[in-house]
């Protein structure tokens, strides 16, 4: 069965550096996303993209975040510099249409030091 | 603000009975309702997704929608000790493409 996949599952970085996230959608979608859940607390949703742009994005998602495709098959998000208030779960996730459902990756575990 | 409101719980439930979830949302345009499972440390998980009034059953779920009372639920029968998960409503709303996700209610089936 199709899956987004995620890499890397956990990433540790030292505040202020920059990491780039991973992400592998679904093959035959055309719609990628980026959520955060902060532990303990509700999903969030990060940015949309679409067609090599961004659709929308939040407010979370300010001048410290970027998203690229930079190819045909993966999908990143990069954070330039990072705070200890980034430590959180990303999820990827990927759709065939806009209003269907997404399909999420496993994660990855950000930890800002 | 378009919000999605859950109960945190947890919700506890008997093995075999019937968990009942609810979540409302805040606006009336909303068109596609999700209910995803999140196990502890894990990524959500699709269970039920739902577009119109009325009842929708797969296997042991049944989702619920009331676009009237903008209300939303997920039914689990026969209860089992493996549904013990934090359940999210998830609600895309008018005017875009995002989910807007509940904080989730945690439920625990007790063996």
């Amino acid at each position: 069965e199709p899956e987004v996949t995620q890499t890397p599952s956990h990433q540790v970085t030292q505040m202020g550096q920059e990491v780039i996230l991973r992400c592998v959608p679904i093959s035959n979608h055309l719609y990628f996303y980026w959520y955060r859940q902060i532990l303990g607390q509700k999903v969030e949703f990060l940015v949309s993209f679409y067609n090599n742009e961004i659709s929308e994005k939040s407010e979370i998602f300010d001048d410290q975040f970027s998203v690229e495709r930079p190819d045909g098959s993966n999908f990143t998000l990069k954070i330039r510099s990072t705070k200890l208030e980034d430590s959180a779960m990303y999820f990827c996730a990927s759709s065939a249409s806009p209003s269907d459902i997404q399909y999420f990756g496993a994660g990855t575990r950000l930890s800002v030091l | 603000q378009k919000e999605v409101e859950q109960n945190s719980g947890p919700l506890s439930v008997p093995e075999g009975a019937i968990a009942s979830l609810n979540c409302t949302y805040s606006d009336r345009g909303s068109q596609s309702f999700f209910w995803y499972r999140q196990y502890s440390g894990k990524s959500p998980e699709l269970i039920m997704f739902i577009y119109s009034n009325g009842d929708k059953e797969d296997g042991r779920f049944t989702a619920q929608l009331n676009k009237a009372s903008q209300y939303v639920s997920l039914l689990i029968r026969d209860s089992q000790p493996s549904d013990s998960a934090t359940y999210l409503c998830a609600v895309i709303t008018s005017g875009t493409y995002k989910y807007i996700f509940g904080t989730g209610t945690r439920l625990k089936v007790l063996a």
